[in-house]
């Protein structure tokens, strides 16, 4: 079945320094992917969507300039937070999607997540 | 909640005993889809019921979606500590068949051995 790889799986770094998180779609070519953002016992928040090769599309309220994702290949999907702030410890999940049927068939397929803790 | 709510927040059974779980979203829709979530971990699909369909099957998973009152439900038939996770329902927006997928609030179901 269709894979999306996420790395790092989880990072602790200093405040006021960026981190990368990638997401990889390994066995379909995923047009679309989505960036989410978890915390503890709460629900995914939809954060941006990402078109490979244009500017990604952000929800209400996230803030570009602190996350910013970068689709430059149909198979790669990038989110760094820019300087960091222990408010952006969170669990974040990439869910990518890759033409009609998806990648899995139903049309979304989900990263591992990466849990990230500013300290 | 971006689309919808789910009840009951947290669910606590017995091995064996049947998982009720609700949701209900704010728009019209094109699917609903169920995820579950182990603790800390990424997100796995369950089922995907389409709008002109009233029930779906997969195991011991039952899906009912009630387009009239904006609902759907996921039956765990009996079910196992190995059940223990979160359970969120799942809509694209704007009724869009692959659009953003929203998320309801999910319920913590926890099954006891």
């Amino acid at each position: 079945g269709a894979v999306v790889s996420q790395h790092p799986s989880w990072v602790i770094c200093k405040s006021g320094t960026s981190v990368k998180i990638e997401c990889r779609s390994l066995d379909f070519q995923a047009t679309t992917m989505f960036w989410y953002r978890q915390f503890p016992k709460q629900s995914l928040m939809l954060m941006a969507t990402s078109n490979e090769g244009s500017k990604a599309t952000y929800e209400q309220g996230v803030e570009k300039d602190k996350f910013l994702i970068n689709h430059a290949s149909l198979t790669l999907s990038t989110l760094t937070v820019t300087s960091a702030h222990p408010e952006d410890s969170s669990f974040y999940i990439c869910s990518a999607r890759g033409g009609a049927t998806g990648g899995s068939g139903y049309g979304y397929t989900f990263g591992s997540g990466t849990r990230l803790t500013v300290v | 909640s971006q689309q919808g709510e789910e009840d009951p927040q947290a669910l606590s059974i017995q091995e064996g005993e049947n998982a009720t779980m609700n949701c209900s979203y704010k728009t019209s829709i094109n699917n609903l889809q169920w995820y579950r979530q182990n603790s800390g971990r990424g997100l796995v699909h369950l089922i995907l019921i389409r709008s002109n369909e009233r029930e779906k099957h997969s195991g011991r998973l039952r899906v009912t979606l009630d387009t009239s009152k904006k609902s759907s439900s996921l039956l765990i038939t009996a079910s196992r500590a190995a059940d223990t996770a979160s359970y969120f329902c799942a809509t694209p927006l704007g009724g869009s068949t692959l659009g953003r997928l929203y998320f309801g609030r999910g319920t913590q179901l926890t099954v006891w051995p």
